[in-house]
C-alpha cells in the first residue's frame, strides 16, 4: 500500500469552476502537508504548505488538512486556464527530511 | 523563481553509454536531491546530499551514482545506461529547516528527460 494516494485524473473543468483536489495518506506521523504545482515540461514548484490540521488560504487557493481522517485537500476557486497543470500533494515528518509525494492529479481548465 | 539548473534537458543515447546529468544551484543550499519521475507515478527519491562530501541513497534503488564536491553542484552519473533507465530526472535543493516549519521547501530544476535506446 502506498503511503500517499492521489487520483491521477485527468480532471477537466470549465473556466470559473471550483476545483477540489484530494489525497489520503496512511502514516499518522506526517505533520507537514504541501501542494506542488507542475506545469508541462517544468519542475514542480511549491504552491502551499500547512502544518498539522486546519485550513490555509492564499488568494484563490485553500489547503485543508484533516489529520483524523488522514485526508488533505486543495481547493481552487474561480479556476483559470493558467491553472492547468499537474498538482502533487506531498507530506513530511517534522525533523525528518524525506518528503513523500503523491502521483499528482492532472488538471485542465477549459476556457 | 528558483535558481537551479539542469543540463541536458533532453538526452537520447544508446545502451551502454556513460552519461552525466548536471545540476547546479546558486542559492547556497546545503541540501540537494535527485528524484526520478515516470508518468502516472509519484516522485521517487534516488539520491540526496546534506552537504559537501555527503551523499546517501534514497528510497528507490538506482544504479546511478552522485558526487558532491562543491555546494552548488550535484551531478548524477550512469556508468552504463540501459533502456530501463529511461525516465525524467529532477534535481532539487532546499535550505533545510525553516524555523518552526521545518519543511524545507524543495526548489526543483526543470528536469532532464533521458531516453536510452
Amino acid at each position: 500500500q502506498k503511503e500517499v494516494e492521489q487520483d491521477p485524473g485527468p480532471l477537466s473543468v470549465p473556466e470559473g469552476a471550483i476545483v477540489s483536489l484530494n489525497c489520503t495518506y496512511s502514516n499518522s506521523a506526517f505533520q507537514y502537508f504541501m501542494w506542488y504545482r507542475q506545469y508541462s515540461r517544468k519542475g514542480p514548484e511549491l504552491l502551499m504548505y500547512t502544518y498539522s490540521s486546519g485550513n490555509k488560504e492564499d488568494g484563490r487557493f485553500t489547503a485543508q488538512v484533516d489529520k483524523s481522517s488522514k485526508y488533505i485537500s486543495l481547493f481552487i476557486r474561480d479556476s483559470q486556464p493558467s491553472d492547468s497543470a499537474t498538482y502533487l500533494c506531498a507530506m513530511s515528518i517534522a525533523g525528518y527530511q524525506k518528503v513523500t509525494f503523491g502521483t499528482g492529479t492532472k488538471l485542465q481548465v477549459i476556457p | 523563481e528558483a535558481d537551479i539548473y539542469q543540463t541536458p534537458r533532453y538526452l537520447v543515447i544508446g545502451t551502454g553509454k556513460k552519461i552525466t546529468l548536471e545540476c547546479s544551484q546558486t542559492m547556497g543550499h546545503d541540501k540537494m536531491y535527485w528524484y526520478q519521475q515516470d508518468p502516472g507515478m509519484e516522485l521517487h527519491l534516488i539520491h540526496y546530499s546534506y552537504g559537501v562530501n555527503s551523499t546517501e541513497k534514497g528510497d528507490l534503488s538506482s544504479e546511478s551514482t552522485v558526487s558532491r564536491i562543491r555546494t552548488e553542484h550535484f551531478p548524477l552519473t550512469l556508468e552504463s545506461a540501459r533502456p530501463s533507465h529511461t525516465s525524467q530526472y529532477l534535481c532539487a535543493s532546499s535550505d533545510g529547516d525553516r524555523g518552526h516549519t521545518n519543511t524545507g521547501e524543495l526548489f526543483f530544476g526543470e528536469g532532464s528527460r533521458l531516453t536510452v535506446l
